[in-house]
């Protein structure tokens, strides 16, 4: 079946680490979103992406960075992990003209310690 | 400032019983609302749209309701299951231009007690 996966599913680091967040998809959407979400709080939009090259800055992108490495692939990185960044990260992915559906991954439980 | 507001915050029912979860926005321009469902430790999923002309529409057990004029709309959960455990987030799209930038809700969580 199409889908969107990331990994890894749960990590726990420290506070200065580098951390990679890394999302594929099989459903050949050339559009890609990376969100975070905390409790209370609705989804909120770190980067995205509409194609290979092209990157945006979402409303909270400050301490992260990302790359598009393939129509498939799309990678949130955390260059100094902060306790503040201890949340969900969802990676979606959606198609011109699909009513602006996403599609979500499974999400990456993020603990910073 | 577009918003998107859910209340209640959370809701707990009783198995076969039906509830309405409401959503307000100040979202405009408008193009569309969306219902997603969250179960525990997943992604969102699209339960419903809802356009500027559309009043009522369903899936399901699932019928969404829009107010374009009041801005508002609703998701009523008729013989609730167990299964309807789960967060549901109101997500409005605020362009017609297609950029895929939407606007959340913070969501209601659902618990169904048997």
């Amino acid at each position: 079946d199409a889908d969107v996966t990331q990994t890894p599913r749960n990590r726990i680091t420290k506070t200065g680490k580098r951390i990679m967040l890394e999302c594929s998809q099989t459903k050949g959407h050339d559009r890609m979103y990376w969100y975070r979400q905390d409790p209370g709080l609705g989804l909120r939009l770190i980067y995205y992406s509409f194609d290979v090259k092209d990157i945006n800055k979402g409303e909270i992108s400050d301490g992260y960075s990302v790359s598009r490495q393939a129509q498939a692939k799309f990678s949130l990185s955390l260059e100094s992990a902060i306790p503040n960044q201890t949340a969900l990260y969802f990676c979606a992915t959606s198609v011109l003209g699909g009513a602006d559906e996403q599609f979500f991954g499974p999400g990456t439980r993020l603990t910073v310690l | 400032k577009n918003q998107v507001e859910q209340s209640p915050q959370s809701l707990i029912i009783l198995e076969g019983k039906n509830c309405t979860l409401q959503c307000n926005y100040t979202v405009s321009p408008f193009s569309n609302l969306r219902w997603y469902k969250q179960d525990t430790g997943r992604g969102p999923v699209s339960l419903t749209i809802m356009t500027f002309s559309e009043n009522t529409k369903s899936n399901g057990r699932y019928t969404a309701t829009l107010d374009a004029d009041t801005k508002q709309s609703s998701l009523h959960i008729t013989a609730s299951q167990l299964s309807d455990s789960a967060s549901y987030i109101c997500v409005v799209s605020g362009s017609s231009s297609n950029t895929g930038k939407l606007i959340f809700g913070q969501g209601t969580t659902l618990q169904v007690k048997p």
